[in-house]
Order: C-alpha cells, then sequence, then structure tokens
C-alpha cells in the first residue's frame, strides 16, 4: 500500500525540542522530494520545508517561520524523513503533514499528491 | 514571497449547483499551481495540479484553469461529498504558499 505514516509528535515545553518521523511505503522512495506542512488548530495549511532527492544532493528549503530551528533530513535506506525541531514556540502548535510531491519525467516538486495521517504537536 | 488570495473565503450552495473558486497570486508565476480539498480531521487531498491537470482519481465535475496571476478551480455540479475546504497552492518559488481557504457548506 502506497502510504505515509508520521511519528513522534506530543506535547513539549517551549524552547524544548523534539523530532517527527516518516515513513514511506509503496514507492521508490529514493526518487522523490518530501516536503513537511502543518496546519495549526483552526487554521489553514502552512509549508514548513523540503528536501530534495539524492540527484539533487538531498538540499533542502525552509519557510522563514522555522529557518535555523527545524532541520530536514532523510534516510533514504530507510524510507524515511526526519524534521528535527528545536526551541520550539507555541506557534509551532500544528498538525504536521509528511507529503511526497510529484514528479513529471525530470521536473520534480510539481504538487503534493500523498499526504501522511499527520501528527499533532503542542507546545505548551 | 509569492502571496496567495482565494475568494470567496466561504461559500454557501445546493447539491447540483456550480462552483467557481478563484486564487490570485501576487505575481505572474508558471502554471505549477495546484488545488487540494481537505475535509474535517483530514489529510488534504490533491485535486488538480499545473493549474489544469486532473489528478488521477479525481472526478471530472473538477476542473482548473488559469495562467499568470489568476487561476480558477470549478465543480461543474457538486456532490454531497464535495463538501470540504479548498486550498490552492503555489510551487512556483520558494517559500511554497497557500491560500487561505475556502469553506463549501451546504445552503
Amino acid at each position: 500500500e502506497v502510504q505515509l505514516v508520521e511519528s513522534g509528535g506530543g506535547l513539549v515545553q517551549p524552547g524544548g525540542s523534539l523530532r517527527l518521523s516518516c515513513a514511506a511505503s509503496g514507492f521508490t522512495f529514493s526518487d522523490y522530494y518530501m516536503d513537511w506542512v502543518r496546519q495549526a488548530p483552526g487554521k489553514g495549511l502552512e509549508w514548513v520545508g523540503r528536501v530534495r532527492d539524492k540527484v539533487n544532493s538531498y538540499t533542502t528549503e525552509y519557510a522563514a517561520s522555522v529557518k535555523g530551528r527545524f532541520t530536514l533530513s532523510r534516510d533514504d535506506s530507510k524510507n524515511s524523513v526526519y524534521l528535527q525541531m528545536n526551541s520550539l514556540e507555541t506557534e509551532d502548535t500544528a498538525v504536521y503533514y509528511c507529503v511526497k510531491n510529484i514528479r513529471l519525467g525530470s521536473t520534480r516538486g510539481v504538487a503534493f499528491d500523498l499526504w501522511g495521517q499527520g501528527t499533532l504537536l503542542t507546545v505548551s | 514571497d509569492i502571496q496567495l488570495t482565494q475568494s470567496p473565503s466561504f461559500v454557501s450552495v445546493s447539491v447540483g449547483d456550480r462552483v467557481t473558486i478563484t486564487c490570485r497570486a501576487s505575481q505572474a508565476m508558471n502554471s505549477y499551481l495546484a488545488w487540494y480539498q481537505q475535509k474535517p480531521g483530514k489529510a488534504p487531498k490533491i485535486l488538480i495540479y499545473a493549474a489544469s491537470t486532473l489528478q488521477s482519481g479525481v472526478p471530472l465535475r473538477f476542473s482548473g484553469s488559469g495562467s499568470g496571476t489568476e487561476f480558477t478551480l470549478t465543480i461543474s455540479s457538486l456532490q454531497p461529498e464535495d463538501f470540504a475546504t479548498y486550498y490552492c497552492q503555489q510551487l512556483n518559488s520558494y517559500p511554497l504558499t497557500f491560500g487561505g481557504g475556502t469553506k463549501v457548506e451546504i445552503k
């Protein structure tokens, strides 16, 4: 089955750290960019960041709101992507979704075609 | 940053109605524009990518169009399962951004 399963959410105090994990299955994980998107309670969607594939040297991009505090990484041998979150703030409280990107030929990152179920982070 | 403004933010419609949602970008962009549907307590689901390409498995009553700074999502005949919140997203440049959402409710 093609799916993404996030884990690692929970309750953290302001200033604390947490690492979210996302396990992928059912597709060739190493071929795709992976992103994280978050949604604060009752609010809209906010892109958090992206980690590219090996061909693109696993480079990363971040939203300004998390840059310098969050770090994205991936382990293609484990079909997993990770979000290390440091210096957490109450504004980081949200459901965090791991997402897979669509590829159109050699063009990557066209849209998000597979979402995990989400994991809730509460900073309080 | 490219800001996306969706309108309306809320619409009340009946089953069978035609619904059009607009997404305006703060600057001209290529067609890396996607639309998602989200139901309460669920992850978003992709409907349209590259402005007008229907994702596999999505009903034909959904369509997307537009270019430059104005894009639209149209639902030709609203079905009961379509009541949800819809988001546009640009993947033209970083940071990737979403519109504020359009909630489609039953009249």
